[in-house]
């Protein structure tokens, strides 16, 4: 069965550090997201991305947030300087196509600790 | 704004026992309710899924239903089991011809315990 894949599984960096996490979605899906987990708490929307460009952010992507999909395959998601409170677990997640029921599937997570 | 809560935050069961958590939507655009196991460490998978044209939706021991006009929706364990024991996510989304469509709105989870 195909799988969202995201590499590293656990991340470390200092605190100001750029980080890069990456994520291989399901090959013929078109949407893609990145949700965040702070540990004990809510999964929360970070962004969207469909077409090369994206389509919808939350509060918390600001500035210091970038998504790009570098090729055909990859989609990634860089934290400009990190911050103590931008350790969470880290879900990209990938749709085939955007419509009322359409399942989301999620990546295994990249555990991001910043010290 | 849009929110979701999730009740109760902890279910401790008795293998076999019946399971029931619920959820409360805020935004009445919403269409699409998901529901998520996610195991310890692991990725939230889903379990089961419910749109708004449909009241009731079942799959084996488990079942949402799902009250728009009071923008409640529910999962029911029945029968549970040891490995059922996983945190539950509820979440919502908007239709897609509406503002906001591409996001899926988490409640806070469930952690349920099944003992056997």
């Amino acid at each position: 069965e195909p799988e969202v894949t995201q590499t590293p599984s656990h991340q470390v960096t200092q605190m100001g550090q750029e980080v890069i996490l990456r994520c291989v979605p399901i090959s013929n899906h078109l949407y893609f997201y990145w949700y965040r987990q702070i540990l004990g708490q809510k999964v929360e929307f970070l962004v969207s991305f469909y077409n090369n460009e994206i389509s919808e952010k939350s509060e918390i992507f600001d500035d210091q947030f970038s998504v790009e999909r570098p090729d055909g395959s990859n989609f990634t998601l860089k934290i400009r300087s990190t911050k103590l409170e931008d350790s969470a677990m880290y879900f990209c997640a990938s749709s085939v196509r955007l419509v009322v029921n359409t399942e989301a599937f999620f990546g295994q997570g990249t555990r991001l600790t910043v010290v | 704004g849009e929110n979701v809560e999730q009740h109760p935050s902890t279910l401790s069961v008795q293998e076999g026992d019946s399971a029931v958590i619920k959820c409360t939507y805020s935004d009445s655009a919403s269409n699409y309710f998901p529901w998520y196991k996610q195991e310890l460490g692991k990725r939230p998978q889903l379990i089961i899924d419910i749109r708004s044209n449909v009241g009731e939706k079942k799959d084996q021991r488990i079942a949402v239903t799902l009250n728009k006009t009071a923008k409640h929706f529910s999962l029911h364990i029945t029968e549970t089991q040891p490995e059922d024991s996983a945190v539950y996510f509820c979440a919502s989304r908007r239709g897609v011809f509406s503002g906001g469509y591409n996001k899926l709105i988490f409640g806070a989870g469930t952690r349920l315990a099944v003992h056997p």
